[in-house]
């Protein structure tokens, strides 16, 4: 089955470390993007990209860092530069034919102890 | 960024009744806006879209209005279900594919 898969789905860091979330597609999509989601809020963008080994920032990419080496990959990495972690991370891709409809990953709950 | 928020935070409605969840967005050159829903613990979902040159669009149990003039955007759910109640978000495309989420209705159904 075609999907979007984050892993793992639940994440406990440590402070000052460094963590990846995993997000794999097999939809062939060439966009995908990262968003935080925080209780009772919405989602916020943190990266986006377009197409392999290239990506932009969205409106929260500081303390984050992605890379896009594969089409069907798009690791985020929460650094420890980012001082408020804990959230809800979603990935999500899209497809040129459908380009309105984003896939969206399970999510990845990190926890900062 | 761009504004996209919601009228209402939570919103219940008994079941087999209509549900109407609203939103309003702050971006003119927007494209499309879509409506997702999220259960608890998952990824949103897709649910309907609509171009910016329509005021209304239908899918399965589902209708979305789109008012230009004031900047508004609703979803309408008939007969609303138990398997209905989740999280709504609308949201709007934006230049370079970007997507801007609202902050999310919560839809209880009361059985």
């Amino acid at each position: 089955d075609g999907g979007i898969t984050q892993s793992p789905k639940y994440l406990f860091r440590k402070e000052g470390q460094n963590v990846t979330l995993s997000c794999e597609q097999n939809l062939n999509h060439d966009a995908m993007y990262w968003y935080r989601q925080d209780p009772g809020q919405g989602l916020r963008l943190i990266y986006y990209s377009q197409i392999v080994n290239d990506f932009q920032k969205g409106d929260i990419a500081e303390g984050y860092s992605v890379s896009r080496e594969k089409k069907e990959s798009f690791p985020l990495t929460v650094t420890s530069a980012q001082k408020n972690p804990t959230a809800f991370y979603l990935c999500a891709s899209i497809g040129h034919l459908t380009f309105t409809e984003a896939f969206f990953g399970q999510g990845t709950r990190l926890t900062v102890v | 960024g761009e504004s996209v928020g919601l009228h209402l935070p939570t919103l219940s409605v008994q079941e087999g009744d209509n549900s109407i969840i609203n939103c309003a967005y702050s971006n003119s050159a927007s494209d499309y806006f879509i409506w997702y829903k999220q259960e608890s613990g998952k990824g949103p979902q897709f649910i309907i879209d609509i171009r910016s040159n329509m005021d209304k669009r239908q899918g399965q149990r589902v209708t979305v209005l789109l008012n230009k003039t004031v900047k508004h955007l609703s979803l309408q759910i008939a007969a609303t279900q138990p398997g209905d109640s989740a999280v709504y978000f609308c949201a709007e495309k934006a230049d370079f594919n970007k997507f801007y989420f609202g902050s999310g209705t919560k839809l209880n159904v009361k059985p």
